[in-house]
């Protein structure tokens, strides 16, 4: 079975410019997370969906980010402006039970 | 709040000897779990091995094993016969499983590097 999917593996855009970073659960899993790694805070929780429903948004660090889960096998992420800041490795994560979770490889994003 | 501490930052291990490393947990709840996962320079993400606050066994998974002691919160990750393809960062991570949504909060991570 295919693992968690991320879609670009690497991204480099502009200051301003709108990124958009995908995820491709495990087929069957019911919750859905999206992490981002930097060196600064290390991994941190952005947000997480349990049955294509946001449940805890708390970590998204400002209204520049935005989520989405369509349906049980694609999410969204959304950058809209993006900033130098906002440059790092985002991972998203799928699970059906708490003794679990499986990573993607992640998307490098830079921002310059 | 919880919190997770990794205070080894790095350390060299000898090829086929054993290393442990060292992860302490910050919780009131009763029921949790403790996972560690394996990032190697490639940069993904490799679950390991998990260990629930209920399970009465520690945690095995092939080299893996969790050295799980409760009463002192910690769950220390012991590597068995160190192999060079083991160099990589390690990470602790801790979730409430009351929720039942398993959301994750990890610690610094402790950086291990293995020697022929």
């Amino acid at each position: 079975d295919a693992g968690v999917i991320q879609s670009p593996r690497h991204e480099v855009t502009e200051m301003g410019q709108e990124v958009t970073l995908r995820c491709k659960p495990i087929s069957g899993h019911n919750s859905l997370f999206w992490y981002r790694q930097t060196m600064m805070r290390g991994l941190e929780l952005l947000i997480y969906f349990n049955n294509n429903v946001p449940i805890d948004d708390s970590g998204m660090p400002e209204d520049r980010f935005s989520a989405k889960m369509p349906n049980a096998s694609f999410s969204t992420l959304k950058i809209q402006p993006s900033e130098p800041r906002d440059s790092a490795v985002y991972f998203c994560a799928s699970s059906l039970t708490t003794r679990e979770q499986f990573f993607g490889p992640g998307t490098r994003l830079t921002v310059l | 709040a919880q919190k997770i501490t990794q205070t080894q930052p790095g350390m060299f291990v000898q090829e086929k000897e054993a290393v442990t490393l060292d992860c302490t947990y910050d919780t009131s709840d009763q029921s949790y779990g403790l996972f560690w996962y394996k990032q190697p320079s490639s940069g993904e993400m490799i679950f390991l091995i998990y260990q629930g606050s209920y399970d009465e066994q520690n945690a095995t998974e092939g080299r893996y094993s969790l050295n799980f002691q409760k009463a002192r919160k910690s769950a220390n990750l012991v590597i068995s016969a160190s192999q060079l393809g083991d160099s990589a960062m390690y990470f602790c991570a801790m979730c409430m499983t009351t929720d039942s949504w398993g959301k994750l909060q990890f610690g610094a991570g402790t950086q291990v590097v293995v020697t022929p």
